[in-house]
């Protein structure tokens, strides 16, 4: 079995500052994971995928298989960053979702 | 080209009656997902259809569930004798292929269903 954690509901930061998601994961396998982001009052859509190493409005996240952990990273936060974040793992099809973290970016 | 549609956007009903809500994946998307998001516990698996494979009805909370995926398109998720506990968006989404990493599943707006 799967399990998705992040230990945060909320978190708040000003401007201009750094942000970071944790997520923590157990899977007994190669893991698949993702990050989900949904605005306000839009779809939940995909942020970016671990295969992928890619950066997206410029956020990272790093898989780090011993700590088992693929923590959300930004720089610089804007407030357009302001959402809900999901942390997901792909078992074959299925996706089994973190709780989410709500981030609320102050001016 | 269009997204993922479902509807209705919103439902209300009384406890004991059943409701359907629909889903209409993308066009040309063989895999389509279901998922319930609860308030406070993200989002829960509910059921996989691919092509014409049987589904994946494992994440399914109870028998009064059910969904069905008619000529490989349109899909309709069912739930019998509702509950208050059944409150919650239920979302449906598709991909292209089965959900590797590199098959990217596309998200409905969802249906907020409300039993009273």
């Amino acid at each position: 079995a799967q399990r998705v954690t992040q230990p945060e509901k909320l978190l708040s930061v000003f401007k201009g500052a750094p942000v970071e998601l944790k997520c923590n994961y157990s899977y007994s396998g190669s893991p698949e994971l993702f990050w989900y982001v949904q605005y306000s009052r839009q779809r939940l859509q995909l942020l970016l995928r671990h295969i992928s190493r890619e950066s997206i409005k410029g956020f990272t996240a790093d898989l780090n298989k011993g700590e088992t952990s693929f923590h959300l990273k930004k720089p610089f936060a804007q407030e357009e960053d302001s959402a809900m974040y999901y942390c997901a793992l792909s078992d074959d099809y299925k996706l089994s979702f973190g709780a989410g973290t709500t981030v609320t970016v102050r001016a | 080209g269009a997204g993922v549609s479902q509807s209705p956007s919103n439902k209300v009903t009384e406890k004991g009656k059943d409701v359907e809500l629909r889903c209409d994946p993308i066009s040309g998307h063989t895999a389509l997902y279901w998922y319930r998001q609860s308030l406070g516990q993200g989002l829960e698996f509910l059921i996989y259809f691919q092509g014409n494979s049987a589904p994946d009805k494992s994440g399914l909370p109870s028998d009064r569930f059910s969904a069905e995926r008619t000529g490989g398109s349109v899909s309709t998720l069912t739930i019998q004798r509702t509950q208050q506990e059944d409150s919650a968006v239920y979302l449906c989404a598709s991909s292209l292929g089965s959900a590797t990493a590199y098959n990217e599943q596309f998200f409905g707006p969802g249906t907020r269903l409300t039993v009273l």
